[in-house]
């Protein structure tokens, strides 16, 4: 298993503004990914940030409006860019320790933009 | 797309077996049936997965047909705590997908006192 935590846990921004946010796992992992969750709606995979190597962004999602660091193998962070209302949503990270498909979640950061 | 259909809601009486289904009528043959749920304002948590053979840990029980064309997650006595939603997932790492996880709608299960 991994305990992962996300910072910060809420926030309330400006229309065109960004936001950074971090996530730190407790023992060094490969495999992270970032999550988008609209309200009412499931989960939406953002990208894979594997350490190493450049992160890997699903359809409808881009580079320079969420870029991601991993500077190493227990540290990310997503940032959203030029935010718009449309992006407020919770942003969660995972981390799949063994590389077999059990993910562990950090509880999220839920974002509002104004 | 999800590759999975889960009825959208159940419910389960306090102390009760909840038996949650999950049709996955494509799953090919090297995809792993996962099972996660999410209780409110809460990040999802992993429960269970398995290949072909029936698994059981802690906290459920997985049962997986022979044709694996569907499944069923057993609660065997659900509690108030159990209230969630339910996702059935098909993952393998296979054509790069690294074992990601496409999340459907799930299943609200409400356990009842």
């Amino acid at each position: 298993s991994a305990v992962i935590s996300q910072k910060p846990s809420r926030d309330i921004c400006q229309r065109g503004t960004s936001l950074t946010i971090q996530c730190q796992v407790d023992s060094q992992v490969t495999m992270m990914f970032w999550y988008r969750q609209q309200p009412g709606q499931s989960l939406t995979l953002i990208a894979t940030a594997n350490q190493g190597s450049e992160a890997t962004y699903e359809s409808g999602f881009v580079i320079d409006k969420f870029p991601i660091s991993r500077p190493n193998l227990t540290f990310s962070t997503l940032t959203v860019s030029n935010m718009s209302p449309e992006d407020s949503s919770i942003y969660l990270c995972s981390v799949d320790p063994i590389a077999g498909g059990d993910q562990y979640f950090g509880a999220g950061t839920r974002l509002s933009v104004l | 797309d999800a590759k999975t259909t889960q009825p959208p809601s159940m419910d389960c009486a306090e102390g009760r077996a909840a038996n949650l289904p999950c049709n996955h009528s494509t799953i090919s043959g090297n995809e792993y049936v996962y099972w996660y749920r999410q209780i409110h304002s809460q990040g999802p948590q992993y429960i269970i997965h398995g290949l072909k053979n029936n698994e059981t840990n802690e906290m459920a029980s997985l049962i997986i047909t022979e044709d694996r064309k569907s499944s069923t997650l057993i609660l065997p006595h659900a509690t108030l705590r159990d209230t969630a939603v339910y996702y059935c997932i098909v993952s393998g790492n296979s054509g790069g997908s690294n074992y990601k996880l496409t999340f459907g709608k799930g299943t609200l299960l409400t356990v009842n006192p």
